[in-house]
């Protein structure tokens, strides 16, 4: 098994273009979580799914930011348009109940 | 409101000293506590949760629910064990884990 997959792992970009983040949860999870980590802020909870539903998008910083869930196999994360303070590693996670979460590698993302 | 503190965004000591990463938490209820952590270049994962109260690599945690605290510890730190350390509470909203900003630990040798 191999765990949660993210795409790309490094994404380096240009302020204004859209930047499209992918992620593969662990198969038979319920539960996907999008996180964004920075020096300064930590791990920030961007959104998550319940069953591909949104359940809590309450993090997501601001219109830029929107997350999809077409099936239970696959998310995406899109910025559109990125700005350099959206510079940070973002990560997604999974889970099988309401407790253990499993994280994927993170995407790296800067904007310049 | 479910909170988490990390009080301390770096934390250093030497091998073979003990070692206390200090986490409190708000939460109304019966809160759920966990350890994470992520070692360079690999994958945030699960340390520890305060339910099993088990000793990993050493580490155990203690939630005490009078100081709102659930610090892990280890009393001799190894230079492996230099990583980033994110404490969590789960949340009354089902599927949520809310965490700290984290404490990176160094261990010099």
């Amino acid at each position: 098994d191999a765990g949660v997959i993210q795409s790309p792992r490094h994404e380096v970009t240009e302020m204004g273009q859209e930047v499209t983040l992918r992620c593969k949860p662990i198969s038979g999870h319920d539960y996907l979580f999008w996180y964004r980590q920075t020096m300064m802020r930590g791990l920030e909870l961007l959104i998550y799914f319940n069953n591909n539903v949104p359940i809590d998008d309450s993090g997501m910083p601001e219109d830029r930011f929107s997350a999809k869930m077409p099936n239970a196999s696959f998310s995406t994360l899109k910025i559109q348009p990125s700005e350099p303070r959206d510079s940070a590693v973002y990560f997604c996670a999974s889970s099988p109940n309401d407790r253990e979460q499993f994280f994927g590698p993170g995407t790296r993302l800067t904007v310049l | 409101a479910q909170r988490v503190t990390q009080p301390e965004k770096l934390l250093s000591v030497f091998k073979g000293a003990p070692v206390e990463l200090k986490c409190n938490y708000s939460y109304s209820g019966s809160p759920e506590l966990f350890w994470y952590v992520q070692y360079s270049r690999q994958r945030l994962q699960l340390l520890l949760r305060h339910i099993s109260r088990e000793s990993i690599k050493g580490f155990t945690a203690d939630l005490n629910k009078g100081e709102t605290s659930f610090h892990l510890k280890k009393p001799f730190a190894q230079e492996e064990d230099s990583a980033m350390y994110y404490c969590a509470v789960k949340g009354s909203t089902l599927g949520r884990l809310y965490f700290g900003r984290g404490t990176q630990l160094t261990v010099w040798p």
